[in-house]
């Protein structure tokens, strides 16, 4: 069975960081890409970028470059989102997913199957 | 760059057909998947390739694109479909997803 377990919910102060974790299992590991999608509250899904697993290669939204950094750790088959000078808008549920459909450079037509559980993280001034 | 387009809200009977669209530029020349979120609880796929239903996912369950429009449907519905659904793409001009900004079903 093919899960994806995340990390708990953290509470940040603005201006922090925070490190998600997101632990994949049941699957080979490295023959498929994550991705990372926020949603925060009561709004609709936003994207923050995929990670290669086959060459460790990120690629994020521009909304989120120079402020994330998308990391694996294969031996522990763990995939982790760091996003850094939090602000209150980074208020939001945080999800991992599996790329099904990508190959190390890119992903035509894929999709995310399956999905983490969610960390919600809670940025306070 | 690429918009998907969903109404914002269905509403259907049980029992009956619910479909909800999503909009967008010659998206017949691309792979919809669409998207079951229920409330405080993580996306699951439920059509996959325009039409395609993922192992454990039930019939009544189907998509259709074509055109500017995708379609899921949803046939017989029930109290537990209730639910945000969200169409995705793949934009390769941009290399990255776009989802639309979903539908809520609302089982009457």
């Amino acid at each position: 069975q093919v899960r994806l377990v995340q990390s708990g919910a953290e509470v940040k102060k603005s201006g922090a960081s925070v490190k998600i974790s997101c632990k994949a299992s049941g699957y080979n590991f490295n023959t498929y890409a994550i991705t990372w999608v926020r949603q925060a509250p009561g709004q609709g899904l936003e994207w923050m970028g995929w990670l290669s697993l086959y060459n460790s290669h990120p690629h994020y939204a521009q909304k989120f470059q120079g402020r994330v950094t998308m990391t694996t750790d294969t031996p522990t088959t763990s995939v982790y989102l760091e996003l850094r000078s939090l602000r209150s808008d980074d208020t939001a549920v945080y999800y991992c997913a599996r790329l099904v459909r990508c190959s190390s450079t890119a992903c035509p037509g894929a999709r995310f199957d399956p999905w983490g559980q969610g960390t919600l993280v809670t940025v306070s001034s | 760059s690429y918009v998907l387009t969903q109404p914002p809200s269905v509403s259907v009977a049980p029992g009956q057909t619910a479909r909800t669209t999503c909009g967008g530029d010659n998206i017949g020349r691309k792979s919809v998947h669409w998207y079951q979120q229920k409330p405080g609880q993580a996306p699951v796929l439920v059509v996959y390739d325009d039409r395609d239903r993922p192992s454990g996912i039930s019939e009544r369950f189907s998509g259709s694109n074509s055109g500017n429009t995708a379609t899921l449907t949803i046939s017989r519905v029930e109290a537990g479909d209730e639910a945000d659904y969200y169409c995705q793409v793949w934009d390769t001009s941009s290399d990255h997803p776009v989802f639309g900004g979903g539908t809520k079903l609302t089982v009457l």
